[in-house]
């Protein structure tokens, strides 16, 4: 069946330092898979999504490659702020089934 | 384009009752979603309807249902309420086929069970 790995949290890093939340998956075929954010007291908003294999989807600074070899899409960023504390979940699409994982919260501090 | 709008934003109830909650979907979207967030337990997938159907079910007890109607507005129902369903209930909206295509969110109902 399909299903999202991710890094459990609570991840809690410096500004302007360097970010990586890991993700891997499982999925027969060939899905799509995204990054989902959420903020305090609101609801998951897409931040980037790549549709197949070698792409990279980029967004807001954030970057993340879909890797079928290993299959991971790891979310990455080159210097993260403080505006970017929030819990972020990597995703999967397959067949019409959307599969989440179970989210890392991130803070980044001043 | 309005978004997924979900309602009531916050509810309290107390052990035992029932709750609905509802969640009218991105205009021409078909699919919605319903997620159960919780510290513990993270996100979990609740149900899906698409066109008035259950298309796919999570691991909940039968006292969580839903149902779509016609205009794609999705309610949830929760009855003999516990302690254990307080939690953000998040909605998601899909168009008619979710090919490579994200779900969009709403800002959820904060049901607090007292």
């Amino acid at each position: 069946g399909n299903s999202v790995t991710q890094m459990e949290g609570p991840v809690t890093l410096s500004e302007e330092a360097f970010l990586t939340i890991n993700c891997t998956y499982t999925a027969t075929g060939y899905p799509s898979l995204f990054w989902y954010v959420q903020y305090p007291g609101e609801g998951l908003q897409l931040l980037l999504k790549a549709t197949k294999a070698d792409d990279k989807g980029s967004n807001k600074g954030f970057e993340a490659t879909y890797r079928k070899e290993t299959t991971s899409f790891h979310l990455e960023k080159g210097s993260v702020q403080v505006s970017d504390s929030a819990v972020y979940f990597c995703a999967l699409e397959n067949n019409n089934d959307m599969r989440f994982g179970a989210g890392t919260r991130l803070t980044v501090k001043p | 384009k309005a978004g997924v709008t979900q309602t009531p934003r916050y509810l309290i109830k107390t052990r035992g009752q029932q709750v609905t909650l509802s969640c009218s979907p991105i205009s021409g979207h078909r699919s919605v979603s319903w997620y159960q967030q919780t510290p513990g337990q993270g996100l979990q997938f609740l149900f899906e309807y698409f066109s008035e159907t259950q298309r796919n079910k999570g691991n909940f007890p039968g006292r969580f249902s839903g149902r779509q109607f016609s205009n794609s507005r999705s309610e949830m129902n929760v009855s003999t309420l516990e302690l254990g369903d307080s939690a953000l209930y998040l909605c998601a909206s899909s168009p008619v086929v979710r090919m490579n295509t994200e779900a969009f969110f709403g800002q959820g109902t904060r049901l607090t069970v007292v």
